[in-house]
């Protein structure tokens, strides 16, 4: 099974403030990787998929990088609808599985 | 429109069943592996079963191996999960989502189960 470590598990930071969340592979994989936003009671939006491609529809300040191991979220200029949960998922093999989550908090 | 629209959760003693549905349109399901996931109150995302595209090959987080199954109904373009033995670790909102490799992506409003006597 590969187990996803996301990190950090919750941060604060200030609007306008460049954000980066990181996570690990327990192995190697190729680029099923994605990332999501989540707001309290709400749904879970899909922000990036497979490693780079960004969601339509989702502001170009985020981005997505990273390959083999380590995969990274960044929010290049926060704003304060960015204020949320973020997880990753990775689809590579079964059992798919998320990371903790970041919870991004204002500062 | 796109649209996933879940029914069939609610409240069930430890030990019983629930069948979610999760009903497509404006988008062909088949076409598509579609996925489980759920959340328990307060906790993080966890995937529980996805079905592939032949509609055939079907995989299991391990705590549901056995006593949920995933399905679809290509007439009704529509998702299943089965849940059987239902506990109450298996609380949680269940959302349906469709493929998360593709460009289009969507997923449910999600349906609370909730196991408990």
């Amino acid at each position: 099974d590969i187990q996803m470590t996301q990190s950090p598990s919750a941060m604060s930071a200030s609007v306008g403030d460049r954000v980066t969340i990181t996570c690990r592979a327990s192995q190697g994989f190729g680029n099923n990787i994605a990332w999501f936003q989540q707001k309290p009671g709400k749904v879970p939006q899909r922000l990036i998929y497979v490693v780079s491609s960004l969601q339509g529809g989702v502001p170009s300040r985020f981005s997505g990088s990273g390959s083999g191991t380590e995969f990274t979220l960044t929010i290049s200029s926060l704003q304060p609808e960015d204020f949320a949960t973020y997880y990753c998922l990775q689809h590579n093999s079964f059992p798919l599985t998320f990371g903790q989550g970041t919870r991004l908090e204002i500062k | 429109e796109v649209q996933l629209v879940e029914s069939g959760g609610g409240l069930v003693q430890p030990g019983g069943s629930l069948r979610l549905s999760c009903e497509a349109s404006g988008f062909i399901i088949s076409n598509y592996w579609m996925t489980w996931v759920r959340q328990a109150p307060g906790k993080g995302l966890e995937w529980v079963a996805t079905i592939n595209k032949n509609g055939i090959d079907k995989n299991y987080v391990d705590s549901v191996k056995g006593r949920f199954t995933i399905s679809r109904d290509s007439a009704t373009n529509s998702l299943y999960l089965q849940m059987n033995s239902l506990r109450a670790e298996d609380t949680a909102m269940y959302y349906c989502a469709s493929q998360f490799s593709s460009p289009i992506h969507y997923w449910g409003q999600g349906k609370m189960v909730t196991v408990s006597s």
